[in-house]
């Protein structure tokens, strides 16, 4: 069983596409998370959500939109896809949030031709 | 500025020797650390935690780490490298009031025959 799980693996496209990446958890956490994963390999929170609300909200371009229609899904809408949005995208979800573990889905890497 | 850093981009051990992997925090107040490891293609899995107390914790796949004040540090130790721990291992603090993870930039660990 899948505790975290995303789709797509993997999604290529043309710049200035809309793609959508979605997250399901089945393991009763109330906290969901997104993380960036650059190619260094840095890992940067993006946003979290606790029970639908909104926690966190990094500072990334608007074009970036996270939806929670219930607590077991964060999905991740991006608008008018830009090159620098290649990167890998992680979610990850945690019982009541920090500082409890985060359990990570296996990422979507995205790449933006 | 408050950072996460991880010295050692790779490291290559022959099989059976023994591991360690550097991680310096600078936050103020001592944070809640963290070791987590990620095998290609997969997400982040914990390893292991420290919160307070024994300064030496106990993680899975026989890792450990040593919490050391005085140096700002929290290296994670293996006595006997195995071939399946090659991955990247990133170290991750958060703050104490704080709601977010600051993750380093990760060591890439290749395990010789």
């Amino acid at each position: 069983d899948t505790a975290v799980s995303q789709t797509p693996k993997y999604l290529v496209t043309q710049m200035g596409n809309d793609k959508s990446i979605k997250c399901e958890q089945n393991l009763g956490h109330d906290t969901m998370y997104w993380y960036k994963q650059d190619s260094k390999k840095f890992l940067k929170i993006m946003f979290s959500y606790n029970n639908k609300e909104l926690i966190i909200n990094e500072t990334v371009p608007n074009r970036f939109s996270p939806k929670s229609p219930d607590k077991a899904h964060l999905n991740l809408h991006i608008n008018s896809l830009e090159l620098g949005d290649s990167a890998v995208y992680f979610c990850a979800s945690s019982p009541r949030g920090p500082p409890d573990t985060q359990y990570f889905g296996p990422g979507t890497r995205l790449t933006v031709l | 500025a408050q950072s996460v850093t991880q010295p050692d981009i790779h490291i290559t051990v022959s099989e059976g020797a023994s591991l360690e992997l550097r991680c310096n925090y600078s936050y103020g107040a001592t944070p809640y650390l963290f070791w987590y490891v990620q095998s290609p293609g997969q997400g982040l899995q914990l390893l292991l935690k420290y919160f307070s107390g024994d300064t030496l914790v106990q993680g899975i796949k026989g890792f450990e780490a040593e919490f050391k004040r005085s140096q700002s540090s929290f290296n994670l130790r293996k006595p006997s490298v195995h071939w399946s721990d090659a991955a990247e291992y990133f170290c991750a603090v958060l703050p104490h009031n704080f709601n977010k993870f600051y993750f380093g930039s990760g060591t890439k660990l290749n395990v010789k025959p």
